[in-house]
């Protein structure tokens, strides 16, 4: 098992532009989750999916939109990269309700640098 | 606002000596705290949780301990060893579905 895949692994961006992370999960978890961590803020949620075709805000929403086609899956997206975005994003998933007493289990991460 | 209180930001330790980080929380969900640990580059991964109807548990050199009346609960590390270098985050549950994390300790264990 991959366990939790993420792609790309480091992006630069240009202001404005947009782009597309991807969160690949093999172990057939219902929820999956989105976070974004920088230097002194720890690990922030951005969105999170209870299952596929599902998604809900976290903590810091506010320019970033997802989608959960397939319960695999879950897409972040940059509609117009800003440099309050530069960051390292993670991908979780976990088997059932991530804030109960499931395990949350992370991805590698994508370093995104917006210029 | 659902926050849990992180302490210190960074601590550095001697091989063989404890460290002890500290997480203080509001009104959760629920009793379930997990620590987990991070090395530089990797996601983070689970090290340990405890589910409050007991208030210590232990697992190897690392122990959590809760306080439920303080709100509060820590990590002990006993005999720190250089591999145990990383960034730990505590967390608790503020709803069914998703856990808010502390700010992270960065721990140096020095020869």
């Amino acid at each position: 098992n991959a366990g939790v895949t993420q792609t790309p692994k480091f992006r630069v961006l240009k202001t404005g532009q947009s782009m597309t992370l991807l969160c690949a999960q093999d172990m057939n978890h219902e929820y999956m989750y989105w976070y974004r961590q920088d230097p002194g803020m720890g690990l922030r949620l951005i969105h999170y999916s209870v299952g596929e075709g599902t998604t809900a805000k976290g903590e810091v929403p506010d320019g970033y939109n997802v989608s959960r086609l397939k319960k695999q899956n879950f897409l972040l997206g940059l509609e117009s990269a800003a440099p309050s975005q530069t960051s390292v994003y993670f991908c979780a998933s976990s088997k059932d309700s991530g804030g109960d007493t499931d395990t949350q289990y992370f991805g590698p991460g994508t370093r995104l640098t917006v210029l | 606002q659902q926050q849990v209180k992180q302490s210190p930001q960074s601590l550095i330790v001697q091989k063989g000596g404890i460290s002890i980080i500290n997480c203080a929380y509001e009104n959760t969900a629920f009793d379930y705290f997990p620590w987990y640990q991070q090395f530089p580059g990797k996601g983070p991964a689970l090290l340990i949780a405890i589910r409050p109807d007991v208030s210590e548990k232990k697992e190897g050199r690392f122990t959590i301990s809760f306080n439920k009346s303080a709100k509060q609960f820590s990590l002990h590390i006993m005999d720190s060893q250089p591999g145990d270098s990383a960034t730990y985050f505590c967390a608790a549950p503020f709803g069914n579905e998703k856990l808010t994390f502390g700010t992270g300790t960065r721990l140096t264990i020095i020869p």
